[in-house]
């Protein structure tokens, strides 16, 4: 149990391009959902938190006009990178939280994101 | 908001041996302490964590220690084996209000285990 997937799992884009990326909880309802982004050899870094019924709460330093966030339904979020740049490229990684405030969050297998 | 920081940031170990990795954490509010293993081009995977009213937690080879005064945890894994080479991350979730959390995460570790 406790599935999350995501899709699609690498995209190549030219620059100035949008680029959609869907995350699913498969068997279970996720009230809250997370999207990080990972550059090579480095650390997970929170972008936004999205709770169910409400806009998601974006990190500092993150654009949220770049980096659109819908948390379309409790088992589906979309991350798009719209006027995607060279410098956007990178892994981003969603998970998923089955209550509100429960401890342990599912990731999904990430998407590797290459803006040419 | 939460700052997490891990060391060392490598760590080479021979096959037996046991290996620890540090974190520490910012702000008290925070209540969950998970750690993460995570392959290259994987997704981290959940190997052991520990919430702030316990001081020690263990899972056969592996435990992991809370201080809650000194605000720092550790993950410990003993007889270390090759398959254990991985980068390790531990996290820290932050409760910003009622049912409003999120995790932040150290700057990894990267563990070698030499056969």
């Amino acid at each position: 149990g406790a599935v999350v997937s995501q899709h699609p799992s690498r995209v190549i884009c030219k620059s100035g391009t949008s680029v959609k990326i869907e995350c699913r909880s498969l068997d279970f309802q996720a009230t809250t959902m997370f999207w990080y982004r990972q550059f090579p050899k480095q650390s997970l870094m929170l972008m936004a938190t999205s709770n169910e019924g409400s806009k998601a709460t974006y990190e500092q330093g993150v654009e949220k006009d770049k980096f659109l966030i819908n948390h379309a339904s409790l088992t589906l979020s979309t991350l798009t990178v719209t006027s995607a740049h060279p410098e956007d490229s990178s892994f981003y990684i969603c998970s998923a939280q089955q209550v509100k405030g429960y401890n342990e969050q599912f990731f999904g297998p990430g998407t590797r994101l290459t803006v040419l | 908001g939460e700052n997490v920081e891990q060391h060392p940031s490598t760590l080479s170990v021979q096959e037996g041996d046991s290996a620890v990795i540090k974190c520490t954490y910012s702000d008290s509010a925070s209540n969950y302490f998970p750690w993460y293993k995570q392959e290259l081009g994987k997704r981290p995977q959940l190997i052991i964590d520990i919430r702030s009213n316990v001081g020690e937690k263990k899972d056969q080879r592996i435990a992991v220690t809370l201080n809650k005064t000194a605000k720092h945890f550790s993950l410990h894994i003993t007889e270390t084996q090759p398959e254990d080479s991985a980068v390790y991350f531990c996290a820290a979730r932050y409760m910003g209000g009622y049912n409003f959390n999120k995790f932040y995460f150290g700057s990894g570790t990267k563990l070698n285990v030499k056969p």
